[in-house]
C-alpha cells in the first residue's frame, strides 16, 4: 500500500462546479499536511496547509480527519485556471515528506 | 514567500557526459535542501537530502556515485548527474524548508540525455 494515495482522476468539470479531492495516508504518526498545485511541466507550488480544525482560503477548503487518516480539498466555483494537478503532501517527523501521485483536474468552459 | 532558484532550467546533453544542476535559496539560509526527480505523469520522488557541510543522505535505490551532491554553502546545493544516460532524462527539482515546515520548490531542471 502506498504511504499517500490519491485518486489520479482526471476530474473533468465545467466552470462554476464544485469539486472535491480526497487523499489517504497510512502513517498515523504523520504530523503535517499540505495541498500543492502543479501545473504541467512546472514545479509544485504550495496551495494551502491543512489544519485539524479545517481551513479555508477563498474558494478552497481543506479538511483533515486524523481518525480516518484522510485529508480533502474542496474547490468551489471552479475556474479555468484551476486546471492543474493537485498533490497531497504528508510530512512525518523530521524532514520526511511523502507526495501523493496527484489528482488531475480539468475545468472546461 | 521564500524563493528557491535552479539553474539551468533545461539541458540537453550527449550520453556519457556529466551535468551539474544548481539550487539556490535566494532570501534565506538552508542547511538542508532536497533533490527530487519526477518522470512524466508520476509524482515527485525524493532522491537525496543535501546537508550543508556534510554528506548527503540518499534514498534507497539512488546511486550516490552517479548523483553527486555538494552543499558547500548555506545557500547553494549542486546535483551532478555523472555519465548521464537516456534513462536519466527527467525533471529534477530541488526544495528547501525555510521555516522547517513548508517546502518551497525551485522551478526545476528538465534534463534530456540523447
Amino acid at each position: 500500500r502506498k504511504e499517500v494515495e490519491q485518486d489520479p482522476g482526471p476530474f473533468n468539470v465545467p466552470e462554476g462546479a464544485t469539486v472535491a479531492f480526497n487523499c489517504t495516508y497510512s502513517n498515523s504518526a504523520s504530523q503535517s499536511f499540505f495541498w500543492y498545485r502543479q501545473d504541467c511541466r512546472k514545479e509544485p507550488k504550495l496551495l494551502m496547509s491543512v489544519y485539524s480544525s479545517g481551513n479555508e482560503d477563498g474558494r478552497f477548503t481543506a479538511q483533515l480527519n486524523r481518525a480516518s487518516q484522510y485529508i480533502s480539498l474542496l474547490i468551489r466555483d471552479s475556474k479555468l485556471s484551476d486546471s492543474a494537478t493537485y498533490l497531497c503532501v504528508v510530512k512525518t517527523g523530521g524532514f520526511k515528506t511523502i507526495f501523493g501521485a496527484g489528482t488531475r483536474l480539468f475545468v472546461k468552459a | 514567500g521564500a524563493v528557491v532558484s535552479q539553474h539551468p532550467s533545461w539541458v540537453i546533453c550527449k550520453s556519457g557526459t556529466s551535468v551539474k544542476i544548481e539550487c539556490r535559496s535566494l532570501d534565506f539560509q538552508a542547511t538542508t535542501m532536497f533533490w527530487y526527480r519526477q518522470f512524466p505523469k508520476q509524482s515527485l520522488m525524493l532522491m537525496a537530502t543535501s546537508n550543508e557541510g556534510s554528506k548527503a543522505t540518499y534514498e534507497q535505490g539512488v546511486e550516490k556515485d552517479k548523483f553527486l551532491i555538494n552543499h558547500a554553502s548555506l545557500t547553494l546545493s549542486t546535483l551532478t548527474v555523472t555519465s548521464a544516460h537516456p534513462e536519466d532524462s527527467s525533471f529534477y527539482i530541488c526544495s528547501a524548508c525555510p521555516n522547517g515546515e513548508t517546502q518551497y520548490f525551485g522551478p526545476g531542471t528538465r534534463l534530456l540525455v540523447l
